[in-house]
């Protein structure tokens, strides 16, 4: 199975700054990677699929770049409601993994 | 609206079986693969299986390969996953979600759980 490594695990930051979050696969999924946000007590939330593509409805200051093994989840100025976890996703061969997620924290 | 509520988690023996449910609306339930995604307590986000919309094909984790099973009716737009064997490592909220039509197949839409405890 293809293994999506996030970093760093935490990121501390203040509202207001950027973001810049990493996730690196163990081969190449070409630009099938997605980036999900988790809030606590709350299901993950699809933001950007296909590496770079976000969801209607997900505000510009998120996006997302890359492609084959190093892919990056850039949010551009951080609101109150971005302190989350957030996981980067590939599919191959009918399989999915995700990484095992950067806790962004005030 | 796009809606996926689970339900059927709970307290499971050892050994033992349960059945998770997720009823489907708001979307053509037989066009799309489904899939089960688990968070064990505290942890990250661990895919279980899937299943194409006609159900012809599945699913799963090295993991569960062997002990669940998952299913589809879509007279009833219903996902199931039967649990068997159950392992205190397989305790966890269990999410279904539906597969988007889009390259790396990401899941779009997500129920909001329901936990399995697995003790004796």
């Amino acid at each position: 199975d293809i293994v999506l490594t996030q970093s760093p695990a935490t990121l501390s930051l203040s509202p207001g700054e950027r973001a810049t979050l990493s996730c690196r696969a163990s081969q190449s999924v070409s630009n099938y990677l997605a980036w999900y946000q988790q809030k606590p007590g709350q299901a993950p939330r699809l933001l950007i699929f296909e590496a770079s593509n976000r969801v209607t409805g997900i505000p510009a200051r998120f996006s997302g770049s890359g492609s084959g093994t190093d892919f990056t989840l850039t949010i551009s100025t951080l609101e109150p409601e971005d302190f989350a976890v957030y996981y980067c996703q590939q599919r191959s061969n009918w399989r999915w993994t995700f990484g095992q997620g950067t806790k962004v924290e005030i | 609206e796009v809606q996926l509520l689970e339900s059927g988690g709970g307290l499971g023996q050892p050994g033992g079986s349960l059945r998770l449910s997720c009823a489907a609306s708001g979307f053509a339930f037989s066009n799309y693969a489904m899939t089960w995604v688990r968070q064990a307590p505290g942890k990250g986000l661990e895919w279980v299986s899937g299943i194409i919309g006609s159900g012809g094909s599945t699913y799963y984790a090295d993991s569960v390969k062997g002990r669940f099973t998952i299913s589809r009716d879509s007279s009833k737009n219903t996902l199931y996953l039967q649990l068997n064997g159950l392992r205190a490592d397989d305790t966890a909220v269990y999410y279904c979600a539906k597969v988007a039509v889009a390259g790396g197949d990401p899941f779009d839409y997500w129920g909001q759980g329901t936990l399995v405890t697995v003790s004796s």
